[in-house]
């Protein structure tokens, strides 16, 4: 069973527009961690952020914004005014107790950023 | 470089024959990863060694899979017998330790896999 949903396939958005990645995941641990890598055209998987289960205080960094509410199981994802460089696609993974070494990753969002 | 190597960057091979996958890791990362990504499946988790420990291999698709990890640094992705079904890019990470709560993970480029 999918523990990684990522519901938007792809998102367009014109440059300096706001774009908000959902991602819910599925779990019964309630100790667990939560990811968002970025991959770029090039292929290679960035690391985001990692956020663990009982830190539920949004973060922001720079343009990244992240929002986890443990309530509806989600971890989604802002990039504020965006740009070009944005475009990529985007992951969210799980990592949970006893196999710690495995992230299980969502289907990703492609982001299409358009001048 | 200072990140993780992977080679070759791209393998074209003819169905039934055995290809091997080479994972240079960060210099001083105890762990190490490989995951496949494919069309259909999206990113899935092969294989994982941490220190001396015994690899999780949960994610291993069939016994025509196999991987090692030797001097606790190199790893070679063994497939037997590829199958059409193989073609995909496999991704080797490595990170400090093996928990990803605490060490991010880092990714090489991949390998390109196409078996014709």
């Amino acid at each position: 069973a999918q523990k990684v949903t990522q519901a938007q396939t792809e998102i367009s958005v014109v440059e300096k527009e706001d774009v908000t990645l959902d991602c819910v995941y599925e779990t019964r641990d309630t100790t667990y961690y939560l990811f968002w890598y970025k991959q770029p055209p090039s292929g290679e998987l960035v690391f985001l952020i990692r956020r663990n289960s009982f830190d539920e205080q949004n973060e922001i960094s720079g343009r990244y914004s992240w929002n986890f509410q443990k309530s509806t199981s989600s971890f989604n994802f802002t990039i504020t005014a965006s740009q070009v460089v944005d475009s990529a696609v985007y992951f969210c993974a799980l990592s949970e107790a006893g196999s710690w070494g495995k992230l299980q990753f969502g289907a990703g969002t492609q982001v299409v950023v358009t001048p | 470089g200072a990140g993780v190597s992977q080679s070759p960057s791209n393998k074209v091979t003819e169905k039934g024959k055995d290809v091997e996958l080479r994972c240079d890791p960060i210099s001083g990362h105890t762990a190490l990863y490989w995951y496949r990504q494919s069309l259909g499946q999206g990113l899935e988790f092969l294989i994982y060694f941490q220190g001396n420990s015994a690899p999780d291999k949960s994610g291993l698709p069939s016994d025509r899979f196999s991987a090692e990890r030797t001097g606790g640094s190199v790893s070679t992705l063994t497939i037997q017998r590829t199958q059409q079904e193989d073609s995909a890019v496999y991704l080797c990470a490595s990170s400090l330790d093996g928990a990803v709560r605490n060490t991010e993970a880092f990714f090489g480029q991949g390998t390109r896999l196409t078996v014709v």
